[in-house]
């Protein structure tokens, strides 16, 4: 079974500044890793996600995720955040082969002050 | 193209009620999800469609939460008695194959009082 954790439930940043949502997962299996958005009233919407290749991870909107096999982490990052940027963010966790199931983390609501 | 579609947005519904939702996915997408999101958690699994076949409900609660897809596009889920901690967001996805990136819709918020 997979469980991942995100280590931190609330950020807080001021604009322009640069954050990192941290992300950790657990499985005895090789992973998928995901990032989804969360709008306020509005369903998830894919960041990015890591299947294999390069560990470093472009997606939409600015955003970036490293995967790191050793430590078990997929963390999230962005130079520069906008206010448009306040949202939930929640990674998540799918194995390679047999269930196709995602499990995701609790989320971080990441707020960006003026 | 359009997106997954949900309905109601909203539902408040005393404790013992009976509750449906319904999702109509992206055209052509052969597998529906439904997950429960709690307040404070992450989007939990319920069920998984493929076609109008399930693949996984392990984590239904079979005893109130019954759901189907009999046509394989749309979706029911019903909820029969509703508690209180059935109180959540109701988010239904689906993809192309189960492979495949899954694209949410907008959630049903249920309250049940």
């Amino acid at each position: 079974a997979q469980s991942v954790t995100q280590l931190d439930s609330q950020v807080p940043v001021f604009e322009e500044a640069p954050v990192e949502l941290r992300c950790n997962y657990s499985s005895s299996v090789s992973v998928y890793l995901f990032w989804y958005v969360q709008y306020p009233n509005q369903g998830l919407q894919l960041l990015l996600k890591y299947l294999s290749g390069s560990t470093l991870v472009k997606g939409i909107n600015g955003f970036e995720a490293e995967f790191n096999k050793s430590q078990t982490s997929f963390h999230l990052r962005k130079p520069s955040v906008h206010i448009s940027d306040t949202a939930e963010y929640f990674c998540a966790v799918r194995s390679q082969g047999g269930s196709e199931k995602l499990v995701f983390g609790k989320g971080t609501k990441l707020t960006v002050n003026p | 193209e359009a997106g997954v579609a949900q309905s109601p947005r909203y539902k408040i519904i005393e404790k013992r009620q009976s509750v449906a939702f319904w999702c109509n996915p992206i055209s052509g997408h052969a597998t529906l999800y439904w997950y429960q999101q709690i307040l404070g958690q992450g989007p939990k699994l319920l069920i998984q469609f493929q076609n109008n076949g399930v693949v996984d409900d392990s984590q239904l609660p079979k005893d109130r939460f019954s759901a189907e897809r009999l046509k394989g596009v749309d979706s029911t889920l019903k909820i029969q008695p509703a508690k209180l901690e059935d109180s959540a967001v109701y988010l239904c996805a689906s993809s192309s194959l189960p492979s495949e990136t899954q694209y949410f819709g907008p959630g049903t918020r249920l309250l049940v009082l």
